[in-house]
């Protein structure tokens, strides 16, 4: 089973700033690696598959790079509506997908 | 509008049943695998068990293979997942969610998500 960490569990950061996640592999997942969104009491939206293609009606202030087992979500410039939780997902070695244990991005 | 809409949830005794389901609407269902990913209280997102869009394949997380059921009707665009003898690690909300890509076996990002049912196991 693939094991996907994130890091930092928290970021802490104000509107306008730049946010960078990441997400490490345990094992090479390709460019299979996914970005999700949660909102507080919502579900899951996709953000980023394919480590670096935008969903339909993503904004172009997210973006995803890497490949292999490293991988970066950077949003440019924090909007309100962006503090949220985030998780990268592997689909490259199935079953089972798996999730990494997710980035919470908080206001400072 | 692509919507997934789940119900079934509740309160339900350790070592008892539920099922859950999950009616799509706004797409051609049946060409779409579609997943089951739950989430316990406060905690992350975990990956629970997905069918094909035929109803042929079907995958489980090792934490409920031989106690969950994953099923389809393409007639009813509804998908649904049949649990039995629960325990509290069951305990969370149920989403289903559709594949991004047509006639995959459900190894692709999920790009429509229901609003989640909750499944609470309790005495």
């Amino acid at each position: 089973e693939v094991v996907l960490t994130q890091s930092p569990a928290t970021l802490s950061l104000s509107p306008g700033e730049r946010a960078t996640l990441s997400c490490r592999a345990s094992q090479s997942v390709g460019i299979y690696l996914v970005w999700y969104q949660q909102k507080p009491g919502q579900a899951p939206r996709l953000l980023i598959y394919d480590a670096s293609k935008r969903a339909t009606g993503i904004p172009a202030r997210f973006s995803g790079s890497g490949s292999g087992k490293d991988f970066t979500l950077t949003i440019s410039s924090l909007e309100p509506e962006d503090f949220a939780v985030y998780y990268c997902q592997q689909r490259s070695n199935w079953p089972p997908l798996t999730f990494g244990g997710g980035t919470k991005v908080e206001i400072k | 509008e692509v919507q997934l809409l789940e119900s079934g949830g509740g309160l339900v005794q350790p070592g008892g049943s539920l099922r859950l389901s999950c009616a799509a609407s706004g797409i051609t269902f049946s060409v779409y695998a579609m997943t089951w990913v739950r989430q316990a209280p406060g905690k992350g997102l975990e990956w629970v068990s997905v069918i094909s869009g035929s109803g042929g394949s079907t995958y489980y997380a090792d934490s409920v293979k031989g106690r969950f059921t994953i099923s389809r009707d393409n007639s009813k665009n509804t998908v649904y997942l049949e649990m039995n003898s629960l325990t509290a690690e069951d305990t969370a909300v149920y989403y289903c969610a559709k594949g991004q890509i047509s006639g995959t076996y459900g190894d692709d990002a999920l790009d429509i998500w229901g609003q989640g049912t909750m499944v609470t196991v309790s005495s």
